[in-house]
């Protein structure tokens, strides 16, 4: 099992432009996250989703959407990157909602100019 | 809204010293509450598990308590090594509200 994984590792991006963060896990788990983690802030969940076609909204959810049209696959789509989305971000996954161990994506750092 | 605090922030010891993380948190109606390690650069890596109820698990020679009533968690690391260095973090899980973090906790152990 590869476990959870993420694309790209590092991607810089001027103020504005669009992109995808990949995660995908092999697990067969139900949820899934994004979490985003800043200096003296800890991690912060943005959107999960508790299966296919189910998605909902975190602790800071501005500026990003996210689709699950698969059990494997969990995009984070930046509509309009911004200086303050800066971060590094983390894609999780679990058994069921909170009951499980969650696996974590080795992250992908985002610097937004 | 729950909030996660650990304590110390930074932790600098000699190798083979015991040593306690530890954690807090405001709301005691918790799902379960995790440990995980993380070094620099990389993912998280889970460590350990407690269920609400729960009062402790063990790994090896990590063991990591819960007192709900009290808001409370602690990380006991014996016997502790260079290999334990990293930021070690505890998550407080809700059902239908996810994980929250705490800020971490820095460890380095000297050789």
């Amino acid at each position: 099992n590869a476990g959870v994984t993420q694309t790209p590792k590092f991607q810089v991006l001027k103020t504005g432009q669009s992109m995808t963060l990949q995660c995908a896990q092999d697990m067969n788990h139900e949820y899934m996250s994004w979490y985003r983690q800043d200096p003296g802030m800890g991690l912060r969940l943005i959107h999960y989703s508790v299966g296919a076609g189910i998605t909902d909204q975190g602790e800071v959810p501005n500026g990003y959407n996210v689709s699950r049209s698969t059990t494997e696959d969990f995009p984070l789509r930046l509509l309009s990157a911004a200086p303050s989305q800066t971060s590094v971000y983390f894609c999780a996954s679990s058994n069921r909602e909170t009951g499980e161990t969650q696996y974590f994506g080795p992250g992908t750092r985002l610097l937004v100019l | 809204k729950q909030e996660v605090t650990q304590i110390p922030a930074a932790l600098s010891v000699p190798e083979g010293e015991n040593l306690v993380l530890n954690c807090s948190f405001t709301d005691s109606a918790i799902y379960n509450l995790q440990w995980f390690r993380q070094d620099p650069g990389k993912g998280l890596t889970s460590l350990l598990l407690i269920q609400s109820s729960q009062r402790e698990q063990t790994s090896g020679r990590l063991n990591a308590s819960l007192d709900k009533s009290s808001g409370r968690s602690t990380l006991y690391i014996a016997a502790s090594q260079p290999g334990d260095s990293a930021t070690y973090l505890c998550a407080v899980g809700f059902y239908g509200q996810n994980f929250v973090f705490g800020p971490g906790t820095r460890l380095s152990v000297l050789p």
